[in-house]
């Protein structure tokens, strides 16, 4: 089962506010992706770390989203200004570096549901 | 272990023509998503399934959990297809396995 941790399950902002959340990994993955899930249980890739480093994130994540994987702390992904459309399931993976990330199993969080009011 | 064998791991095809990546699963799965890495390293969602097929353009999907497999099948294929493409498969848990990728490459 995987034991990755996200803080808080839950968070509700108003539209233009910033939104936080947090991710432990599981112990010994260096790769941590983000992704957010829509209604349609689709998951859409946000952005992807290998220890401190960005390895990939969309154009979205780059203009409205903040992220980053500091050392001994928690990994955090930050709205800086919440839109209705931003409404999702934001999880968290982790997993060991394989290949080229991406390609081995990756463990989920619970994932953090945020409304956007 | 839960595995993920996606073939072909390298397709070449003419513009204009089509062909079909195949994910086989060694157990069962519970929804397969279909990515393309594409030349910024990002990775786009193409389609998410429990079950059944779903077409978009040119692309079309199927996923089989009682026969384990998944399909991405390719018509008309044009230059900008080019790329690397996944599936990820979704077991029962919190887990999702990625496939080995198979990389296109669309020429004139």
């Amino acid at each position: 089962n995987s034991k990755v941790i996200q803080t808080p399950r839950y968070l509700v902002k108003g539209q233009g506010q910033k939104a936080k959340m947090r991710c432990i990994p599981e112990k010994g993955h260096p790769v941590v992706f983000w992704y957010q899930q829509n209604k349609n249980n689709e998951f859409k890739f946000l952005i992807n770390f290998q220890n401190q480093e960005v390895l990939q994130q969309i154009d979205m994540t780059e203009k409205r989203f903040s992220a980053e994987c500091p050392s001994n702390s928690p990994c955090s992904l930050e709205i800086q200004s919440s839109e209705a459309g931003d409404s999702a399931l934001y999880l968290c993976a982790s997993s060991r570096p394989g290949q080229g990330a991406g390609q081995d199993t990756q463990y989920f969080g619970p994932g953090t549901r945020l409304l956007v009011l | 272990g839960d595995q993920v064998e996606q073939s072909p791991s390298a397709l070449s095809l003419h513009e204009g023509t089509g062909s079909a990546l195949r994910c086989n699963f060694t157990t069962t799965m519970r929804a397969v998503q279909w990515f393309r890495k594409n030349s910024r390293g990002s990775l786009i969602n193409l389609f998410y399934l429990a079950s059944g097929t779903k077409e978009n353009g040119r692309l079309k999907s199927a996923f089989d959990s009682k026969e384990r497999y998944s399909t991405l099948h390719i018509r008309d294929a044009q230059l900008e297809d080019s790329g690397t493409y996944f599936c990820a498969a979704l077991t029962g848990g919190y887990k999702v396995v990625f496939g080995s990728g198979t990389r296109l490459l669309v020429s004139p």
